[in-house]
């Protein structure tokens, strides 16, 4: 079956400080992945979409510039939090599918980022 | 109107018992709604997806759909310890391609 791998696992940081997790497809190229987060008891809340090749579309009342998406590759994407508070402590989780197979949602292990 | 809403639980039921998951959904371009189960500090994991009205039975999972009540639920047979965690309801919306998650409703099941 399709396999999504996310790194770090969990990470913390200092305030202020930017932090990169990687997403990647291991076993299908995905066109299309996404980044969520998860504060504690609470369900997924879609972050974005990031798109192979272009811009990644954002959620209302998602800062773009505070959550730096990339999508190089058609394995690859990457969330990157800039200047990192307290407050963006979370669970990031991404996931993707198979080209346009919308049957075929698969998640990450997710990232447990935690800012002092 | 929330978008996707669930009961949060906790839903209790014993060992071996019938837990009964309830969804409704406000999207009605909806087209195809997945249920995933994810434990305690975890990602979601996929149990089933439906895009019919009607039943669809996988194992001891069953779900069950009505669009036109925007009504979609998840019936556990059998219930083992082991399923109990939060399960989240997703409707998929075609045309946009992106799972919006309900709050999700806690299972637990005792011995």
């Amino acid at each position: 079956g399709a396999v999504v791998s996310q790194h770090p696992s969990r990470v913390i940081c200092k305030s202020g400080t930017s932090v990169k997790i990687e997403c990647r497809s291991l076993d299908f190229q995905a066109t299309t992945m996404f980044w969520y987060r998860q504060f504690p008891k609470q369900s997924l809340m879609l972050m974005a979409t990031s798109n192979e090749g272009s811009k990644a579309t954002y959620e209302q009342g998602v800062e773009k510039d505070k959550f730096l998406i990339n999508h190089a590759s058609l394995t690859l994407s990457t969330l990157t939090v800039t200047s990192a508070h307290p407050e963006d402590s979370s669970f990031y989780i991404c996931s993707a599918a198979p080209g346009t197979d919308v049957y075929g949602y698969t998640f990450g292990s997710g990232t447990r980022l935690t800012v002092v | 109107q929330k978008e996707v809403e669930q009961n949060s639980g906790p839903l209790s039921v014993p060992e071996g018992a019938i837990a009964s998951l309830n969804c409704t959904y406000s999207d009605r371009g909806s087209q195809s709604f997945f249920w995933y189960r994810q434990y305690s500090g975890k990602s979601p994991e996929l149990i089933m997806f439906i895009y019919s009205n009607g039943d669809k039975e996988d194992g001891r999972f069953t779900a069950q759909l009505n669009k036109a009540s925007q009504y979609v639920s998840l019936l556990i047979r059998d219930s083992q310890p082991s399923d109990s965690a939060t399960y989240l309801c997703a409707p998929l919306n075609t045309g946009f391609q992106k799972l919006v998650f309900g709050t999700g409703t806690r299972l637990l099941v005792s011995p």
